[in-house]
């Protein structure tokens, strides 16, 4: 399984764009990469999923170069409710049938 | 409303007795996953289940069992034998075991004393 790394922190303000970056340098051909989001005592909530390039959806983008070692979830205009824990998960469910892997993530912190 | 319950929300245990969590889905998903969290970590798989009367070991499955006798259930028992047990426990399912999108439940706060 790919090894993700990301920032254990971030703080923002109400109104900027945020981009969160997880670095996968070991990704495997048939990997995925999927982010989670969740709240302080509450279970994790899918975001988006990619392969390659972009995506985009009513939450939020998500950026992948092409050599897919990294990938940067862009939450445009956060407000207070965006306070949350973000995951960066990288996996094959679909060949290798392996599950899904969450580290530590991102804790941003959104103030007024 | 389809969706994932567990309950209870907060559940104490004296050290040594058995506890089981409830997990049930109406979501008509095949997979099911249970994973457990410790302040401040990530989330760690205890066990999963890709379909019905079927489940795999997880990362940290010592100490813990499961059964999956029907499709909406999947409870977790929580044995003596698990060394630290105290735990927000989360159960989760999704379509198939090849979706990334899973969905998961409010959690239970298991707290061994």
């Amino acid at each position: 399984l790919a090894k993700t790394t990301q920032p254990i922190s971030m703080d923002s303000y109400e109104g900027q764009e945020v981009n969160i970056t997880c670095s996968h340098n070991n990704i495997a051909t048939n990997d995925y990469i999927t982010w989670y989001q969740q709240f302080p005592s509450q279970g994790p909530r899918f975001i988006i999923q990619g392969y390659k390039t972009k995506v985009t959806n009513e939450v939020a983008s998500l950026f992948i170069p092409a050599d897919r070692k990294s990938s940067t979830l862009s939450l445009p205009r956060v407000s207070l409710s965006d306070t949350a824990v973000y995951y960066c998960l990288v996996g094959d469910l679909v060949q290798a049938g392996t599950a899904l892997i969450f580290g530590k993530g991102t804790t941003l912190s959104v103030s007024s | 409303d389809g969706g994932i319950t567990q309950s209870p929300k907060y559940l104490f245990r004296k050290e040594g007795q058995n506890v089981t969590l409830s997990c049930e889905q109406n979501l008509n998903h095949d997979a099911m996953y249970w994973y457990r969290q410790d302040p401040g970590q990530g989330l760690r798989l205890i066990y999963y289940s890709q379909i019905v009367n079927d489940f795999q070991k997880g990362d940290i499955a010592e100490g813990y069992s499961v059964s999956r006798e029907k499709k909406e259930s999947f409870p977790l028992t929580v044995t003596s034998a698990q060394k630290n047990p105290t735990a927000f426990y989360l159960c989760a399912s999704s379509r198939t075991h090849k979706s990334y999108e899973q969905y998961f439940g409010p959690g239970t706060r298991l707290t061994v004393t």
